[in-house]
């Protein structure tokens, strides 16, 4: 267990659809990441957030949208799903400590 | 701008043989590099940081801002490091939180018996 939790592990909607993925961070960590991983793509850089404040943008689409809570938990809202939305999406997270990611198992989005 | 490089989607090579994956960056700072590996589309591990000069699992990895790069290195491949590898640069601030990382588009090793 890296210590960064991602609930759900799987999940199939359907097209137009909204979700909510989940990520708690690991205890003491203040920022969160969260990347999309598609087969054609690579690692897409997504968002990020510092202490419930957004901090980066990457290449998120409008539907989309995160938050990051008091309790330093974050979500990611994927909205108007499309079909090649499906993709792994990672959370990670770090502590100002000149240190690396520490990644979750990640959510499996399928959009059918 | 801060970019990553990671020339190769694919490498193969024979079990026991030396294994070199690249990664260049483009950045006007003092970089911070690590790589991560991502066995079978689980979760990405850190697998080095250079500030460290770690070695793990027997791969080791030197910076070399001349040529500005951080190549990942093995003297023999074994069929368990069989796994996508992604080269990360670190830039930004550090407090604050204003770090940023950018990622390479990963190499795909592969390892035949």
């Amino acid at each position: 267990d890296s210590g960064v939790t991602q609930t759900p592990k799987h999940l199939i909607t359907a097209t137009g659809q909204r979700v909510t993925l989940r990520c708690s961070p690991r205890s003491g960590d203040l920022s969160v990441y969260w990347y999309q991983q598609s087969l054609d793509q690579g690692l897409q850089f997504l968002i990020q957030y510092y202490n419930g404040e957004e901090r980066a943008k990457g290449n998120i689409l409008e539907r989309f949208s995160a938050q990051q809570f008091p309790d330093l938990h974050s979500e990611l809202n994927l909205s108007s799903l499309e079909l090649g939305d499906s993709a792994l999406y990672f959370c990670a997270s770090s502590n100002r400590v000149n240190y690396g990611y520490t990644f979750g198992s990640g959510t499996r989005l399928t959009v059918v | 701008a801060q970019r990553v490089t990671q020339p190769e989607k694919l490498l193969s090579v024979f079990k026991g043989a030396p294994v070199e994956l690249k990664c260049n960056y483009s950045y006007s700072g003092s970089p911070e590099l690590f790589w991560y590996v991502q066995y079978s589309r689980q979760r990405l591990q850190l697998l080095l940081r250079h500030i460290s000069r770690e070695s793990i699992k027997g791969f080791t990895a030197d910076l070399n801002k001349g040529e500005t790069s951080f190549h990942l290195k093995k003297p023999f491949a074994q069929e368990e490091d069989s796994a996508m590898y992604y080269c990360a640069l670190k830039y930004g601030w550090n407090s604050g939180g204003y770090q940023k990382v950018t990622f390479g588009t990963g190499t795909k090793l592969q390892v035949i018996p």
